[in-house]
């Protein structure tokens, strides 16, 4: 079965500081991995994604993440954490059986502090 | 500009009283979702057209319907709600065109049944 895992439920970090939410899959397959954030109050929103290519992936608000098949991870980072990246991030994965469904993780919430 | 509008976006019900939530989509997408979060876990995935083929996820409760009556519109109709059902409830869309695509997700809709 297919399984994303966030190990954090929260992370905190200092305005300016680099930030890291961690990500780790379980996939038959090839891996279709995506970020998504959300605002209190709000839907989802598409951060990036990774098909196949690059390990390093760029995305919306100046977001990356590095995918690394040898520890099956695919971690969330940003040079310089805002205030305002204040929310909850969901890290996903494509199921591979044919359908179009998504399974998430469950969530870590970022605190970023002035 | 919107392009997946859920209304309403705040919906109080009574215990048992038929409630229903609406989705609709300016992209044109073949693939419709409804999920239900609560307490910023995991968005938990209740079903999904592709088109107007109905899949059902096997531990959605009976209480749970759906209807697409066309490509823009989907509806989620919970016939007897119950206090477990408070949740924010989110409709998601992806084009479905076999590649791998992302999910665009509507603002929500927080439902509280008293």
């Amino acid at each position: 079965a297919q399984s994303v895992a966030q190990p954090e439920d929260q992370v905190n970090v200092a305005e300016g500081n680099p930030l890291t939410v961690k990500c780790t899959y379980s996939v038959s397959g090839n891996p279709y991995l995506f970020w998504y954030v959300q605002y209190p109050n709000r839907g989802l929103q598409f951060l990036l994604k990774y098909i196949t290519g690059d390990n390093l992936v760029k995305g919306s608000y100046g977001f990356e993440a590095e995918f690394n098949k040898s520890q099956t991870s695919f971690h969330l980072k940003k040079p310089s954490a805002l205030v305002s990246d204040s929310a909850l991030y969901f890290c996903a994965v494509r199921d591979a059986s044919g359908t179009y469904k998504y399974i998430f993780g469950t969530g870590t919430r970022l605190k970023v502090l002035a | 500009d919107a392009m997946v509008i859920q209304n309403p976006r705040y919906q109080v019900t009574q215990f048992g009283k038929p409630v229903t939530l609406s989705c609709s989509q300016t992209l044109n997408h073949n693939v419709m979702y409804w999920y239900q979060q609560k307490s910023s876990q995991a968005p938990k995935l209740l079903f999904h057209y592709y088109d107007k083929d109905f899949n059902n996820e096997a531990d959605t409760p009976d209480n749970f319907q759906s209807r697409r009556p066309n490509t823009s519109f989907c509806f989620l109709d919970i016939r007897s709600p119950g206090l477990g059902d408070t949740a924010m409830y989110l409709c998601a869309t992806s084009s479905g065109t076999g590649e791998v695509d992302i999910q665009y997700f509507g603002a929500g809709t927080r439902l509280s049944v008293l």
